[in-house]
C-alpha cells in the first residue's frame, strides 16, 4: 500500500511565525501535491511538484513556498504565518498523470494564533 | 479552466435508503473523473474513477457512478446506504491539458440517520 505520511497532525503556530509542514510518500512517485482543505471549499491546490527540484504553482500560492530536494519528500512552507491560513492541509503523491490515482495523507491541523 | 460543481453541501439520509450525490463539472477537453470518500478524522482515499469506455463505473462497497458526457456531470449514486457510510464525498476532474492537476469540488457531506 501507498503510504503518505505528514509529519505533525496537529499545530497551533503565532502570527508572523515560519512554519514548515512536511510529507514523505514511499512509493517512488514522481508527483507531489499540497492542498488546503476548508468547508464548503473542498481542496484547493497550493502547489505541486512533477520532479525534484521542480513545483508549479496551484491555484492559491500566495503566501506560500516549496521545497523538494529529494523524490519522498515535499515540503510547505509558510513564511510569515497568519490567521487566514489556519486550515487543514493535505499532502498527496501520484505514480504518473492525470489518470492515475492520487494518494493523500492524513492531513495537518494548523492554527495560527 | 477546468472546474466542478457538487450541488449539494449537505445530504441527510436514513440508513438502507438510496442516496444520490451530484457533480457537475466544466471542462472543454477530454477529462478524468473521480470521487473520493473522506471518513472522520482521516485523509481523502479513491472511491473510483472514470477514464474511459463504459460510462458506468462501480465501486467495491456498492457506489455507483454514471459519466453524462452531454451533461457534464458525474453523479455518484448507492441504492441503500449504511451507517458506515457517513463521511463526505468529493468529486474531481483533471485532464492533461489542466496540466494533470486534479481539481475538486466544495464536497458533498452524508449523514446517515439510523
Amino acid at each position: 500500500d501507498v503510504k503518505v505520511t505528514q509529519s505533525s497532525r496537529y499545530l497551533v503556530k503565532r502570527t508572523g511565525e515560519k512554519v514548515f509542514l512536511e510529507c514523505v510518500q514511499d512509493m517512488d512517485h514522481e508527483n507531489m501535491f499540497w492542498y488546503r482543505q476548508d468547508p464548503g471549499l473542498g481542496l484547493r491546490l497550493i502547489y505541486f511538484s512533477y520532479d525534484v527540484k521542480m513545483k508549479e504553482k496551484g491555484d492559491i500560492p500566495e503566501g506560500y513556498s516549496v521545497s523538494r530536494e529529494k523524490k519522498e519528500r515535499f515540503s510547505l512552507i509558510l513564511e510569515s504565518a497568519s490567521t487566514n491560513q489556519t486550515s487543514m492541509y493535505l499532502c498527496a503523491s501520484r505514480l504518473g498523470g492525470s489518470g492515475n490515482t492520487i494518494y493523500f495523507g492524513e492531513g495537518s491541523w494548523l492554527t495560527v494564533v | 479552466a477546468q472546474s466542478v460543481t457538487q450541488l449539494d453541501s449537505q445530504v441527510p439520509v436514513f440508513e438502507e435508503a438510496p442516496v444520490e450525490l451530484r457533480c457537475n463539472y466544466s471542462s472543454s477537453v477530454s477529462v478524468y473523473l473521480f470521487w473520493y470518500v473522506q471518513y472522520p478524522n482521516q485523509g481523502l482515499q479513491l472511491l473510483l474513477k472514470y477514464l474511459s469506455g463504459s460510462t458506468l463505473v462501480e465501486s467495491i462497497n456498492g457506489f455507483e457512478a454514471e459519466f453524462n458526457k452531454s451533461q457534464t456531470s458525474f453523479h455518484l449514486r448507492k441504492p441503500s446506504v449504511h451507517i458506515s457510510d457517513t463521511a463526505e464525498y468529493f468529486c474531481a476532474v483533471s485532464s492533461k491539458a489542466a496540466g494533470n492537476k486534479l481539481t475538486f469540488g466544495g464536497g458533498t457531506r452524508v449523514l446517515v440517520k439510523p
